[in-house]
C-alpha cells in the first residue's frame, strides 16, 4: 500500500506570495492532519480534516487554511507569506477506527520564503 | 495542559548501549502515546506506541515504559546501533488531537 505523498517536495516563494501544498493520504484513510515543523518550535499542529470537514484547528493565523476533497486528498494554503513561514510542512493520514488512531506521515514539503 | 515535555534534548550513546528518552504530559485525556523516529529530510515514522492500559510494550529493541500515575512515559532503545541515530519525538493524543514533544537528537557512536 502506498504511503502518504506530498507535493511539491520543495518550494521557494517570496514574501507576500501565496502557496498551495497537496497531500494524498494512504488509501482508505479519511483523516488528514497538517503540521508545521521548524527547528525552534518543533512539530506544531495546524488542522485536521475528516470527510471534507475541518474537525480540529491549531493556533495559527487565518492566513493558513486548508480543505479536503471527497477522495480524502487535502490541500493547505498559506496566503501573504512571511519569512517565518519557512518550514517543513508535514501531512499525516489516519484510518480513524477505534484503537487505530495512528498517524502516518508523508515526507513533507520544504517551504522557503525569501 | 496540552504540553508534552521531552528530555534530554540530545543524547550520545556508544554502540551497544541503552538509549533512554523521557516524556511527561499533563492532560489526562490523552489515551495514545506514540514515538516517532525522524531522519534528516524525511517525515517522522511511527516507531512504537502504547495505550495507558498497559505499563510496558516491547517491539524488538524498542520498549515503551508507561507510568500513568506519574503521567510519564519513556522510550528505551536496547543495543543501540549507529543506524538508530535520528531525532525521536514522543507524542500524546486522543482521537486525532496529537501534541508532540520537542524531540531528542540521538547519536550512536560506532
Amino acid at each position: 500500500k502506498a504511503g502518504v505523498t506530498q507535493t511539491p517536495r520543495y518550494l521557494i516563494k517570496t514574501r507576500g506570495q501565496q502557496v498551495t501544498l497537496s497531500c494524498s493520504p494512504i488509501s482508505g484513510h479519511r483523516s488528514v492532519s497538517w503540521y508545521q515543523q521548524t527547528p525552534g518550535q518543533g512539530l506544531q499542529f495546524l488542522f485536521e480534516y475528516f470527510s471534507e470537514t475541518q474537525r480540529n484547528k491549531g493556533n495559527f493565523p487565518g492566513r493558513f487554511s486548508g480543505r479536503q476533497f471527497s477522495n480524502s486528498r487535502s490541500e493547505m494554503n498559506v496566503s501573504t507569506l512571511e519569512l517565518g513561514d519557512s518550514a517543513l510542512y508535514l501531512c499525516a493520514s489516519s484510518l480513524v477506527l477505534a484503537g487505530k488512531d495512528t498517524q502516518y506521515f508523508g515526507p513533507g514539503t520544504r517551504l522557503t520564503v525569501l | 495542559q496540552q504540553q508534552v515535555k521531552q528530555s534530554p534534548q540530545s543524547l550520545i550513546v556508544q554502540k551497544g548501549g541503552i538509549s533512554i528518552i523521557n516524556c511527561a504530559y499533563e492532560n489526562t485525556a490523552f489515551d495514545y502515546f506514540p514515538w516517532y523516529q525522524q531522519f534528516p529530510g524525511k517525515g517522522p515514522a511511527l516507531l512504537i506506541a502504547i495505550r495507558p492500559d498497559v505499563s510496558e510494550k516491547k517491539e524488538g529493541r524498542f520498549t515503551i515504559s508507561f507510568n500513568k500515575s506519574a503521567k510519564q512515559f519513556s522510550l528505551h532503545i536496547m543495543d543501540s546501533q549507529p543506524g538508530d541515530s535520528a531525532t525521536y519525538f514522543c507524542a500524546a493524543g486522543y482521537g486525532q488531537n496529537f501534541v508532540f514533544g520537542p524531540g531528542t537528537r540521538l547519536s550512536v557512536l560506532p
